[in-house]
């Protein structure tokens, strides 16, 4: 089983309505992150959250919004979506404790507005 | 500019061939670097740290130029299953509230290796 999850892996949906991104994971890490991809460009960081009562802005946050449900759960929200969000989001994970502090990757999910 | 630079590629190579790749970064205060690859379509895995003292696993090898800022990696004898996006990554940290750590990708570089 994949140590991080995410739900739904596609999802297309229409300008205005309200989108929920799952992020799940059992390595048991403190610190989770939602990231965006975009063709032609690296990864943005959205929202980033070290414990479960730790939340913060990425460099791209605006139109989003985030909830820690708890340390295994992290959920990213588009309150009203916009064509512009039409990318490839990616949840992570990882362990402070680590040197290398390692980021570990959910299997993303492809979300289309329309 | 951007705080972490790649070359796109796409690199198409023979299999056999050793290829390289160099990244930049501007931020003189960064801490930790790395090398991520990506599969089209998949979530980025980690390749390898990169250290001051560069870092060989098998075929890569993985140096950092702190004076001049950039990162390379290097792939020896490439196989197939090399073919991917690799993104170098680096970890600039700031201080809030504690110690905060945040990764900058770089937008990655394809690689193709040819039969």
């Amino acid at each position: 089983d994949a140590d991080v999850t995410q739900t739904p892996r596609n999802r297309i949906t229409k300008t205005g309505k309200r989108i929920m991104l799952e992020c799940s994971q059992t390595k048991g890490h403190d610190r989770m992150y939602w990231y965006r991809q975009d063709p032609g460009l690296g990864l943005q960081l959205i929202y980033y959250s070290f414990d479960v009562k730790d939340i913060n802005k990425g460099e791209i946050s605006d139109g989003y919004s985030v909830s820690r449900q708890a340390q295994a759960k992290f959920s990213l929200s588009l309150e009203s979506a916009i064509p512009n969000q039409t990318a490839l989001y990616f949840c992570a994970t990882s362990d402070p404790t680590m040197t290398a502090d390692t980021q570990y990757f959910g299997p993303g999910t492809r979300l289309t507005v329309l | 500019r951007k705080e972490v630079e790649q070359d796109p590629g796409p690199f198409n190579v023979p299999e056999g061939a050793t290829v390289a790749f160099n990244c930049t970064y501007s931020n003189s205060a960064s801490q930790s670097f790395f090398w991520y690859r990506q599969d089209c379509r998949k979530e980025p895995k980690l390749l390898m740290s990169v250290y001051s003292s560069g870092n060989e696993d098998g075929r890569f090898t993985a140096q950092l130029n702190r004076a001049s800022q950039y990162i390379s990696l290097l792939i020896r004898d490439s196989k197939l299953s090399d073919s991917a996006t690799y993104l170098c990554v680096v970890n600039m940290e700031t201080f809030l509230s504690g110690s905060a750590r945040q990764l900058t990708f770089g937008s990655g570089t394809q690689l193709t290796v040819l039969p």
